[in-house]
C-alpha cells in the first residue's frame, strides 16, 4: 500500500473550516483514499473515503487532486468537539489487502 | 442499530497469564478485524476473521489467536503476556472484506499487564 504523509499537528478556530492534507504520492489505481479521526479514549471513527471523484457526507468532505497524489479532508465548521487524531490511510484491493494501516496521524486542535 | 462492542472495556493481568477479549459487529457486518494500539501510536493490524477464518495476519506471534463464531463475533485470545501487551485493543466490523468497504470500530479494550 501506498504511504501517507500528514502534517502532525494543526490549528483550527471554533466555526471555520478545517482543512487537513494528505500526500500519497505513490498511490496505485485500485487504492482507495480513506480518513479516520480517533478522539481520546475511544476507537477510530470511521469519517470517509474514495477512490478518485471528490466525495461528501454529513461529516466531511473529500477533496482528491486530478493525479491523486494529494488529498484533503475538509471540516465545513469546526466545533470543539472536532478536536481530534485524523488519520489518512491508503488501501488497496485485494485478498491481502484486508488491514487498515495507520501511521502517526495529524493531531487537530480546535480553538475558542 | 448497536454500533461494534467490545468486552470488557478494561482488564489488569500479570506476566505470564491468558487473556481473552470479546467483539460483537455492527449488525449486518460479517467481517471483524483486530487491532493493538499502544500509547501514543497508530493501531496496528493483528488479524482479520471472514467466515470463521483467520484471513490475513499482520506481524504478531503466535501467542496472538483469535476465533470467529457463526454469528459473526469474535474473541481475541493471547497467551504468555509480556508487559509490552500493555494496549488498547480495537474490534473492527465490515460488511465483507473489499477495499471499498469501511471498517467500522469499538472503543477497545484497555489491557494492562503488571
Amino acid at each position: 500500500d501506498a504511504k501517507t504523509t500528514q502534517p502532525p499537528s494543526m490549528d483550527c478556530a471554533e466555526g471555520r473550516a478545517a482543512n487537513l492534507p494528505c500526500n500519497h504520492s505513490t498511490i496505485s489505481g485500485n487504492e482507495y483514499v480513506y480518513w479516520y479521526r480517533q478522539i481520546h479514549s475511544q476507537g477510530p471513527q470511521y469519517i470517509i473515503h474514495g477512490l478518485k471523484n471528490n466525495e461528501t457526507n454529513e461529516m466531511a468532505s473529500l477533496i482528491i487532486t486530478e493525479d491523486r497524489k494529494s488529498s484533503t479532508l475538509i471540516l465545513p465548521h469546526a466545533t470543539l468537539r472536532d478536536t481530534a487524531v485524523y488519520y489518512c490511510i491508503v488501501r488497496a484491493a485485494g485478498d491481502n489487502n484486508n488491514d487498515m494501516r495507520f501511521g502517526a496521524g495529524t493531531r487537530l486542535t480546535v480553538k475558542p | 442499530d448497536a454500533g461494534v462492542t467490545q468486552s470488557p472495556t478494561h482488564l489488569i493481568k500479570t506476566r505470564g497469564q491468558q487473556v481473552t477479549l470479546r467483539c460483537s459487529p455492527k449488525s449486518g457486518h460479517d467481517t471483524v478485524s483486530w487491532y493493538q494500539q499502544a500509547l501514543g501510536q497508530g493501531p496496528q493490524f493483528i488479524f482479520q476473521y471472514y467466515e470463521e477464518e483467520e484471513r490475513q495476519r499482520g506481524n504478531f506471534p503466535d501467542r496472538f489467536s483469535g476465533h470467529q463464531f457463526p454469528n459473526y463475533s469474535s474473541e481475541l485470545n493471547v497467551n504468555a503476556l509480556l508487559l509490552g501487551d500493555s494496549a488498547l485493543y480495537l474490534c473492527a466490523s465490515s460488511l465483507s472484506q473489499g477495499a471499498n468497504q469501511p471498517q467500522h470500530f469499538g472503543d477497545g479494550t484497555r489491557l494492562s499487564i503488571l
